[in-house]
Formats: structure tokens, C-alpha cells, sequence
């Protein structure tokens, strides 16, 4: 049972143009929304997050929307750079205990030139 | 200040075989997590831990035992590896504060069971 779903494994955008990265849950109890950047051979990186009772947050270039209603959120870069080409991992966060992330499957994004 | 780093970064095992993996952290975080990630899947929490000796399951904790006597460490164990224990394996530390706090991943071990 997949609580967190990232339907698009891969995702290619022109430099300079927007990327936009979509995630899709199912468990109300979430409670953060999180997204973290993977590069090949190293652990994945916080980027961004955002708060159940938001429905927007940017940090820079990034920002993140929250659909409460359609259970979805996404990242959305503008622009996009050649560095940002990695693979984008959506998570959410469950308190028990411990703060526990549920994560996506991931999507490849790739910016060409 | 090195973060969160793991030893070995690739192992190869054959079947039956045990070993453990070493996670370590610097930053005096009371929280560390250890998690599995499969092709086509995101990371999936094996167990994790709130505090120098103390130890709790995740997701997917059958064939994994941890233990954190230090609390810069936390150790992975494989009794008896199997094939399906082929993964690459993250380790995290966070502390909590507030309600909602970043997890600092390691580099990562690449293990291989044959």
C-alpha cells in the first residue's frame, strides 16, 4: 500500500524553463510535507518543506503547493538550472514516536541546455 | 564537521553470511534511522532509534537488527543475508525540535547478496 506516489519516473525540462514535480498521497494523518534532492552516490538533501495547515511555501527558486483537498502537492522550480538535474524525492512526515518520513518513488528530473 | 557518514560504502555478500553496517554522526543528534532503497522505490524506514540505548522498528524491519550503545552510532546488523536484502541502505540523524525537523542522510552502502 503506497501512501506517498510519484507517477512520473522521469521528467525533462529546458534550461531556463519551469520544472514541475507532482506528488500524490493517501494518509490524512500527514502531518509535513518534505522534498529532498538525491544526486548518484550520495545521500539524499532536504530542500523543502511545508506545513499540513499550509498550502504554499517557497525558498528561493523553489516552491511547494499542497492540495489538502486532492491530496497532492508539488515543486515547482523556476528556472531551472543544469545543477538541479537529479532525482526528486517527495516525502511525508508521520509524528509517532519519532518523526517518520514516508517517501515517493522518485522522479528523475533532467535539464538539458 | 563530517555530518553523517557510513562504512563500508560497498559490500558484497554471499548468501547466509553476516555483517553489520556503521553509521555515525556528528552533530549530537538523539535521533537516527536507518533505511533500505530498491529500484522503482522511495527509501522505506527499516528501524530507527529516539535515544542512546534505545531501538524501535520501522516498515520493513524482518532480517535487520540494530543496536545504539553510542549515540553518535548506530549499527546495522544482517545475521543471515538473503538476496532480498540487496539494497542500498541510508542512515539518518535528526533532533527533534519543534514539530518538524530536517533528517541529515549519509552517502550510503551499496550491498550486494549473492
Amino acid at each position: 500500500d503506497q501512501q506517498v506516489k510519484q507517477n512520473s519516473p522521469s521528467l525533462s525540462v529546458q534550461e531556463g524553463r519551469i520544472s514541475i514535480l507532482n506528488c500524490d498521497y493517501t494518509n490524512s494523518m500527514f502531518d509535513y510535507f518534505l522534498w529532498y534532492k538525491k544526486y548518484p552516490a550520495e545521500g539524499p538533501t532536504f530542500l523543502i518543506s511545508i506545513s499540513s495547515i499550509k498550502d504554499k511555501n517557497e525558498d528561493g527558486r523553489f516552491t511547494v503547493f499542497l492540495n489538502k483537498s486532492a491530496k497532492h502537492l508539488s515543486l515547482h522550480i523556476v528556472p531551472s538550472q543544469p545543477g538541479d538535474s537529479a532525482v526528486y524525492f517527495c516525502a511525508a512526515s508521520l509524528i509517532q514516536g519519532a518523526q517518520k518520513l514516508v517517501f515517493g518513488q522518485g522522479t528523475r528530473l533532467t535539464i538539458n541546455p | 564537521n563530517a555530518g553523517v557518514t557510513q562504512t563500508p560504502k560497498f559490500r558484497v555478500l554471499k548468501t547466509g553470511q553476516s555483517m553489520t553496517l556503521l553509521c555515525a554522526q556528528d552533530m549530537n543528534h538523539e535521533y537516527m534511522y536507518w533505511y533500505r532503497q530498491d529500484p522503482g522505490m522511495g527509501l522505506r524506514l527499516i528501524h530507527y532509534s529516539v535515544g542512546e540505548g534505545t531501538t524501535a522498528k520501522g516498515e520493513v524491519p524482518d532480517g535487520y537488527n540494530v543496536s545504539r550503545l553510542k549515540k553518535q552510532n548506530f549499527l546495522l546488523g544482517l545475521e543471515s543475508a538473503a538476496p532480498s536484502q540487496t539494497s542500498v541502505y541510508f542512515c539518518a540523524s535528526s533532533q527533534p525540535i519543534g514539530r518538524f525537523y530536517e533528517q541529515y542522510f549519509g552517502p550510503g552502502t551499496r550491498l550486494t547478496v549473492t
